[in-house]
């Protein structure tokens, strides 16, 4: 079964520099959920979007942007990069209804910041 | 808020015993749902087993069982018949029933985990 897709899967970046995650979710799946776990930490919930509209906020910096396209899928945008932002950057996909709204998660990105 | 809590950091478990990861939350909902995410080395996410507030029984999924006490918001879960793949990091989480402003599910609230050894 096809599953969650997440680019690159590795990014190393300095501080101060830009970085762009790319989500694609499950087919049919038109809800995307964004999850920073930091090193040795639980994930925390960044931002989620349903039909490219933000559904939820959680604990994103104002220097990350994020959005969701006709396609559904997801782009986190993240500017003046911090040594903090060091972290596995998960993606989910859930289906509105669906599954009992089950999120799917992908492998992750891990984002190093030198 | 919902809060989440692991109070074990660290489980060990000899092959084919039977372990129990403690969990308890907060919130001030009745509807809502509760997961166990494993987490190998890999970094995967693996959702393992998931339970809905509004039912009394117990889910249960091969060897993996969870024993939910609403009462108590003590959700704990027994994994019987150990095996070295079970080694992993175990995530507890809860999502409110109620749905966002847009009719698609809730955030996830993680616990801290706890760290599965699983020896021979």
């Amino acid at each position: 079964a096809a599953g969650v897709i997440q680019s690159p899967r590795h990014l190393i970046k300095e501080k101060r520099e830009t970085a762009t995650l790319k989500c694609y979710p499950i087919p049919r799946h038109d809800t995307v959920y964004w999850y920073q776990q930091g090193p040795g930490q639980d994930p925390q919930f960044l931002i989620s979007f349903y039909e490219k509209m933000q559904s939820d906020k959680g604990s994103i910096p104002d220097r990350f942007s994020a959005q969701q396209f006709s396609d559904y899928h997801s782009e986190l945008n993240m500017s003046s990069l911090e040594l903090g932002d060091s972290a596995l950057y998960f993606c989910a996909s859930s289906q509105k209804p669906g599954q009992g709204y089950e999120q799917y998660f992908g492998p992750g990105t891990r984002l190093t910041v030198t | 808020a919902q809060t989440v809590t692991q109070s074990q950091p660290e489980m060990s478990v000899q092959e084919a015993e039977t372990v129990t990861l403690s969990c308890t939350y907060d919130t001030s909902e009745s509807d809502y749902y509760l997961f166990w995410y494993k987490q190998p080395p890999s970094r995967q996410m693996i959702l393992v087993i998931r339970q809905e507030a509004y039912k009394q029984q117990n889910a249960t999924e091969n060897r993996f069982s969870v024993n939910f006490q609403k009462a108590a918001k003590s959700f704990s879960l027994k994994i019987s018949d150990s095996q070295l793949g079970d080694a992993a990091m175990y995530f507890c989480a809860y999502r409110r029933a109620l749905l966002t402003n847009t009719g698609t599910a809730s955030k996830l609230t993680f616990g801290t985990g706890t760290r599965l050894q699983v020896t021979l």
